[in-house]
């Protein structure tokens, strides 16, 4: 069975920290995508990226950054100079790329970025 | 127009009332999927749809059921509502064009009393 862990229930920062977000995974599938949504408290689901398990090529988006390490099965998300429009819970999903392709989710981080 | 839409956005509801929620999508994807939010439990996976004719249960479909109307249209259905359902429901789309990224619709936030 898939699951994803994400340990951190709560973080919050001050404005300008950087902060970084676990998640590991557990999955029998050689291929798979890794996934993280943002939900800010307007609730609506925000696609932030998709990494195929082929490629560990570290990301960068902005300040936006994701760190993919297949050896300890996580993919780990760090924003940089955090801002306060950045203060919502994230959620990591994993996906197998073949057969029912069901999105499964982390229990959600939620991150306040205090001014 | 948003791509994927949840009707309706808030319900307050009795126990042991039936009760629908709706998702209808304009983005042409075959794939359709509803989930349920639950403080500290992240989504989970209720039921999910490749087309009019594949109907599959989720992870936690008991005590639910569902309707493919059409490829656009998915709808949820609550038999005998009961407290322990007050959550918020996300719909969800996706088909091979997306690489398994899915769309979500704005989410119903349902209360069972």
């Amino acid at each position: 069975a898939q699951k994803v862990t994400q340990a951190q229930t709560e973080i919050s920062v001050v404005e300008k920290e950087d902060v970084t977000l676990d998640c590991v995974y557990e999955t029998r599938d050689t291929t798979y995508y890794l996934f993280w949504y943002k939900q800010p408290p307007s609730g609506e689901l925000v696609f932030l990226i998709r990494r195929n398990s082929f490629d560990e090529q570290n990301e960068i988006s902005g300040r936006y950054s994701w760190n993919f390490q297949k050896s300890t099965s996580s993919f780990n998300f760090t924003i940089t100079a955090s801002q306060v429009v950045d203060s919502a819970v994230y959620f990591c999903a994993l996906s197998s790329i073949q057969g029912a392709q069901k999105l499964v989710f982390g229990q959600g981080t939620r991150l306040t970025i205090n001014p | 127009d948003a791509d994927v839409t949840q009707t309706p956005r808030n319900r307050i509801t009795k126990t042991g009332k039936r009760i629908m929620l709706e998702c209808s999508q304009t983005k042409g994807h075959d794939r359709m999927y509803w989930y349920r939010q639950d403080p500290g439990l992240g989504l989970r996976l209720i039921y999910y749809s490749f087309d009019v004719k594949d109907i599959n249960k989720g992870e936690i479909s008991d005590g639910y059921s569902v309707s493919r109307q059409a490829q656009a249209k998915f709808s949820l259905s609550l038999e005998s509502a009961i407290p322990n359902q007050t959550a918020l429901y996300f719909c969800a789309t996706s088909d091979a064009s997306t690489f398994n990224e899915q769309f979500f619709g704005p989410g119903t936030r349902l209360t069972v009393l």
